[in-house]
């Protein structure tokens, strides 16, 4: 099974300012057929359902702001949000869905410092 | 309205059993993969199992803590997916949450339901 790392734990930002989270899969998740890999990010409130933020590594779910952005390949990846707002206080998980059975990171949670 | 719309959950003791039902809309069922999903409490996302489409052989997988007591199964007539859940053990508890799972991930998750497994 693939094993996702997320770094770090917890993080606290100022509102406006920059944050990195991080992911690292314990193998490729690069489909070579489509050259996509098969990473997401989720973001998650309490009391609330997950909600998909970015899939393909790097794309954009419908409705998502601009802020959120996500780089990566292969098996380290990268979700950076470029201006942080009081809405964003969440947990994130990333989660390959390259291989069965899909496996989430173990989550940051993301705080206003 | 494109939803995925949860029932069931409750409390059940250990060795008991449960069904959760997810009704889906707005959504071609036939082509959809559904998944099942659940967090534990304090804990994070843990994926559960899934079902393929009815052309695929309604192909099931699951994850390992819950293979041999947990089936998943689907009617495309009304839309729906059932979690059936067998032996519950107490690490079992935890909201669950139905999605569809596509190539781009799961754009759409059910409101999730709890399941307490307690003596």
């Amino acid at each position: 099974d693939i094993v996702m790392t997320q770094s770090p734990d917890s993080l606290a930002v100022s509102l406006g300012e920059r944050a990195t989270l991080n992911c690292k899969s314990s193998q490729p998740v690069l489909h070579s057929s489509n050259n996509k890999n098969f990473l997401a990010w989720y973001q998650k409130k309490p009391g609330q359902p997950p909600k998909l933020l970015i899939y393909w590594a790097s794309a954009r779910d419908s409705g998502v702001p601009d802020r959120f952005s996500a780089s990566g390949s292969g098996t380290d990846f990268t979700l950076t949000i470029s201006s942080l707002q009081a809405e964003d206080v969440a947990v994130y998980y990333c989660q390959q869905y390259f291989r069965t059975p899909p496996s989430f990171g173990q989550g940051t949670k993301l705080e206003i410092k | 309205e494109v939803q995925l719309v949860q029932s069931g959950g409750g409390l059940v003791k250990p060795g008991g059993s449960f069904r959760l039902s997810c009704a889906a809309s707005g959504i071609t069922f036939t082509n959809a993969w559904m998944t099942w999903v659940r967090q534990a409490p304090g804990k994070g996302l843990e994926w559960v199992g899934r079902i393929k489409t009815k052309t695929e052989g309604e192909a099931r997988d699951y994850a390992a803590p819950v293979k041999g007591r947990f089936t998943i199964s689907r009617d495309d007539s009304e839309s729906m997916v059932y979690l059936q859940m067998n032996s519950l053990k107490t690490e079992d508890t935890a909201v669950y949450y139905c999605t569809l799972e596509l190539d781009r991930g799961s754009p759409l998750w059910g409101q999730g339901t709890l399941v307490i497994v307690s003596s």
